[in-house]
């Protein structure tokens, strides 16, 4: 059968506040890095993408924060909705775009 | 808005049988990919498929895994002789250029019996 998971960090926010996530990576050779959310029994669906050379890209009501001192990777988000609740993952990617994907982290948004 | 889809969405097998999961990448991609996910558990690479052959694979991919290319718009994984350990969420993901932007279908729930 399947195994237990593993417990996965939570971020409880009240709607209409910001949320911060963060992410710690290993590899400092990657070329770009990314944020995925992942909703109950969907796929990792894509939010935003930093590359290496970067320490702050903004999408709309994102910002990705890239600290390469203490590889470090935050993803902000503006205003949270309902919608937002999801798991997010970071993951590092290299130029074939082989994906190493992060442990996660569930956002949950209290109304 | 083009998606990428899996099929089947649930699979059930006995340990030992062979099972092809399959995948219909966005057209106009390129670079393919599978991932796997175990319940509760982080995304983890499988492999990576460009120009008709394997770009890289993770030591997860051994010779039981394969994938195809056997027409122009599927992608499929192949397990061998399927092991407990294989049951998790498989998914499938495209991209036109190889790069960050990574489209990922629905995935197949693998359960090996």
């Amino acid at each position: 059968g399947e195994s237990v998971g593993l417990h996965l960090p939570t971020l409880s926010v009240q709607e209409g506040d910001n949320s911060i996530i963060n992410c710690a990576y290993s590899n400092s050779a990657s070329d770009y890095f990314i944020w995925y959310k992942q909703e109950s029994g969907k796929g990792p669906q894509f939010i935003i993408d930093i590359r290496s050379n970067m320490d702050k890209r903004q999408g709309q009501r994102v910002t990705v924060l890239l600290n390469k001192t203490v590889k470090h990777l935050s993803l902000q988000i503006a205003a949270t909705q309902p919608g937002d609740s999801a798991v997010y993952f970071c993951a590092e990617g290299d130029s074939w775009g082989k994906l190493q994907f992060g442990a996660g982290t569930q956002v949950v948004v209290t109304p | 808005e083009p998606e990428v889809t899996q099929t089947p969405s649930h699979q059930v097998t006995q340990m030992g049988q062979e099972v092809i999961l399959r995948c219909v990448p966005i057209s106009n991609h390129l670079y393919f990919y599978w991932y796997r996910q175990i319940l509760g558990q982080k995304v983890e690479f499988l492999v990576s498929f460009y120009n008709n052959e394997i770009s890289e694979k993770s030591e997860i991919f051994d010779d039981q895994f394969s994938v195809e290319r056997p027409d122009g718009s599927n992608f499929t994984l192949k397990i061998r002789s399927t092991k407990l350990e294989d049951s998790a969420m498989y998914f499938c993901a495209s991209t036109r250029t190889g790069g960050n932007e990574q489209f990922f279908g629905p995935g197949t729930r693998l359960t090996v019996l």
